[in-house]
């Protein structure tokens, strides 16, 4: 069965500066999908980036990118120039059999000014 | 607008008091899921649904039934609801294959006293 573990529970960071999320999963496919799902107060999930196995290339959404390091199964999300809308749960998610997303538990992020 | 419409956002009831969460999605999507959320744990599937007539069971099944009549709708019923199933209810859809992100509903919070 497919993990994905979250081991930051909460992170602060100040205004402006740079914050990165670490996500590990485990899985025997090669070939995969990533996901990184941002939830602020008002609980949406929206999709924040996504990240394809076999790309070498970390991919990169203005202010958002990964680090992806698939050898050692893991997935990070780096926020750079933080801002106060990022003020958030993120999720690191996984998709398998059935299209079923496999979540992590979560990181949850606080801007501060 | 494409959007995922979940109908209550708030319900508060009681113990073995039958009840229907609706869902409903405008963009045509094969794929669709219910998702709950508990605190640590993220977010974990339910039932999904491949197409009309053809679901199947997620991570946590248990206490909940589902039935997709027709694409554009896929309700999660609580037959007789448990304080075990107070928690934060997602509804998301999207095209077939695991590189397609998940269209999310606004959630629907459960509390059954």
């Amino acid at each position: 069965a497919q993990t994905v573990t979250q081991s930051q529970p909460e992170m602060s960071v100040q205004e402006a500066e740079t914050v990165t999320l670490s996500c590990t999963y485990d899985t025997s496919e090669n070939n995969y999908y990533l996901f990184w799902y941002k939830q602020p107060p008002s609980r949406q999930m929206i999709l924040v980036i996504r990240q394809e196995a076999y790309k070498q290339q970390n991919a990169t959404e203005n202010r958002f990118s990964v680090n992806f390091q698939k050898a050692a199964k893991s997935f990070s999300l780096k926020i750079s120039d933080s801002q106060l809308g990022d003020t958030a749960m993120y999720f690191c998610a996984f998709p398998g059999a059935g299209n079923m997303l496999t979540f992590g538990g979560g990181t949850r992020l606080m801007v501060k000014p | 607008e494409a959007q995922v419409t979940q109908n209550p956002r708030y319900l508060i009831t009681v113990t073995g008091k039958k009840l229907t969460v609706t869902c409903s999605q405008n963009m045509n999507h094969e794929y669709m899921s219910w998702y709950r959320q508990d605190p640590g744990l993220g977010l974990r599937q339910i039932y999904y649904s491949m197409n009309v007539e053809v679901t199947d069971k997620g991570d946590v099944p248990e206490g909940y039934k589902v039935s997709r009549k027709e694409k554009r709708n896929f309700p999660l019923i609580l037959e007789s609801p448990s304080p075990n199933q107070t928690s934060l209810y997602f509804c998301a859809s999207s095209t077939w294959g695991t590189d397609q992100p998940q269209h999310f509903g606004d959630g629907t919070r459960l509390s059954i006293l």
